[in-house]
């Protein structure tokens, strides 16, 4: 079974700084990953979703990558701000799969 | 354009009790699903849906029943509950097979005493 790891859970940074969130998962047989925000009470908002035949995907100041191979992505967070403060997810789908498989998630809190 | 909407919001129920969670989507999607979501663990699928009629197991399935009836509907059902049931309950919906983005729903908190 895919087991997805998210470290660390929480994470403080002050404002402007540039942060990566680490995403592994076990079995590297994936059809694509993605990267989800959480605002607290809320559902999750899909931020970058990368297919397993790319390496990286962009939109504004997120960057996310993907290794395959490795089973490791990263969402690269630019010029960080107090509303990017949230939980980040990262989730994976398998080939001919219907379901994705979750992280546990890692807070960030970014300072003013 | 809603979105995905959840009914009801919040629910606290007493061991034994039955309740029908309510998802609905308004983006014509052909895929749903109901993701519960506990502290320390990631969300992991109930059931879900490929079209309408149509229901399968996920990861955690014991419990639970699920129809989908209307293509804008997904229904999710606990006939006895129990504390272990208590959760965030999420559904999301996906247009079909050429698109992976899910679209969530913001969320049910269900608390069984």
């Amino acid at each position: 079974k895919q087991e997805v790891t998210q470290i660390p859970a929480a994470l403080s940074v002050p404002e402007g700084e540039n942060l990566v969130l680490n995403c592994s998962f076990t079995d590297s047989a994936i059809y694509n990953l993605q990267w989800f925000r959480q605002d607290p009470g809320k559902g999750l908002t899909s931020l970058l979703l990368i297919q397993s035949s790319q390496r990286e995907q962009t939109s504004g100041r997120l960057n996310a990558s993907l290794d395959k191979s490795s089973g490791r992505s990263t969402l690269y967070i630019a010029a960080s701000q107090p509303g990017d403060s949230a939980t980040y997810l990262c989730a994976v789908r398998g080939p001919g799969a219907n379901n994705l498989f979750f992280g546990t998630g890692t807070r960030l809190t970014v300072i003013p | 354009n809603a979105g995905v909407t959840q009914t009801p919001k919040f629910r606290v129920l007493k061991t034994g009790q039955s309740m029908t969670l309510l998802c609905a989507q308004d983006m014509n999607h052909e895929y749903m699903y109901w993701y519960r979501q506990d502290p320390g663990m990631g969300l992991r699928l109930i059931h879900y849906s490929v079209g309408e009629g149509t229901t399968a197991k996920g990861e955690v399935p014991d419990g639970y029943n699920v129809s989908r009836l209307k293509k804008q509907n997904f229904l999710l059902g606990l006939e006895s509950a129990a504390p272990s049931q208590t959760s965030v309950y999420f559904c999301a919906s996906r247009g079909d097979m050429s698109t992976d983005t899910q679209y969530f729903g913001p969320g049910t908190r269900l608390t069984v005493l």
